[in-house]
C-alpha cells in the first residue's frame, strides 16, 4: 500500500459525459501529479500540481483539467468524453521541492466511456 | 529525460535471481536512474533508484555501470509475485517543473515455477 488512495476504483460513462477523480496523497506529500495510462499510448504524465499551483503540464488535452485543494487532495476532471478517454488514470505524489523526489502512485481509476 | 532501452521480455525461474537490464547512454551527470514495476493494472510500484553508487534495499538491488551509461535491477530470489513489467527511467534531479517520469514499454518479466 502506497498510502495514495484514489476514487472511484472503477467509472463507466457515457460519450460527451463529464467525470472527477479524486486522489488524496501521502500524509506530508505536497505534489500530486496525473497519468492516463492507455493501450495505445503507454503511461503518459498529463499534469502535476505543489502546494496547491500548476507545477508542469504534459499530454494532457484541453476537456481535461484538474486542481489541488488546501488539504492537498486533487481532483481531475475530464469533460465531453470520447471513446478514447477510456483509460486507467493513476495519481501519484511526493513531498515535493526537488532532490530524488520519489513518486508514489495510487491504485488507478479505470474509466470506460461507452 | 534521457531515453532507455530494456528488452521486451524476460524468462527467470523462481527462487533465482531475475537480472533485469536497461541502457541508457545518453544519461546526464544530473540524472536519477529509476525502477518501478506495474503488476497487472495496478499502480506502478517504486522499487530503488540511484545516481551514481550501488543500491540495495528490502526489495532489490540497482547496479550501475562507472560510465553510468547502463544500469541492471536484480531480484535476488524472485517468486511469483514478482511477475510485472518492470519500467527503467531516467529522471533529471528535480528541478520545479521537470519532476516527471517518462515511462517506456518496459521489460515483461515473467516468473516460471
Amino acid at each position: 500500500d502506497s498510502g495514495v488512495t484514489q476514487t472511484p476504483k472503477h467509472l463507466i460513462t457515457a460519450t460527451g459525459q463529464r467525470v472527477t477523480l479524486r486522489c488524496s496523497p501521502r500524509s506530508g506529500d505536497l505534489s500530486v501529479y496525473w497519468y492516463q495510462q492507455s493501450l495505445d499510448q503507454g503511461l503518459q504524465f498529463l499534469i502535476q500540481y505543489y502546494n496547491g499551483e500548476e507545477r508542469a503540464k504534459g499530454n494532457i488535452l484541453e476537456r481535461f483539467s484538474a486542481q489541488q485543494f488546501p488539504d492537498l487532495h486533487s481532483e481531475l476532471n475530464l469533460s465531453s468524453l470520447e471513446l478514447g478517454d477510456s483509460a486507467l488514470y493513476f495519481c501519484a505524489s511526493s513531498v515535493g521541492g526537488g532532490g530524488a523526489n520519489t513518486q508514489y502512485f495510487g491504485p488507478g481509476t479505470r474509466l470506460t466511456v461507452l | 529525460d534521457a531515453k532507455t532501452t530494456q528488452p521486451t521480455s524476460m524468462d527467470c525461474a523462481e527462487g533465482r535471481a531475475a537480472n533485469l537490464p536497461c541502457n541508457h547512454s545518453t544519461i546526464s551527470g544530473n540524472e536519477y536512474v529509476y525502477w518501478y514495476r506495474q503488476i497487472h493494472s495496478q499502480g506502478p510500484q517504486y522499487i530503488i533508484h540511484g545516481l551514481k553508487n550501488n543500491e540495495t534495499n528490502e526489495m532489490a538491488s540497482l547496479i550501475i555501470t562507472e560510465d553510468r551509461k547502463s544500469s541492471t535491477l536484480i531480484l535476488p530470489h524472485a517468486t511469483l509475485r514478482d511477475t510485472a513489467v518492470y519500467y527503467c527511467i531516467v529522471r533529471i534531479i528535480s528541478n520545479f517543473g521537470n519532476e516527471k517520469l517518462t515511462f517506456g514499454t518496459g521489460t515483461r518479466l515473467t516468473i516460471i515455477p
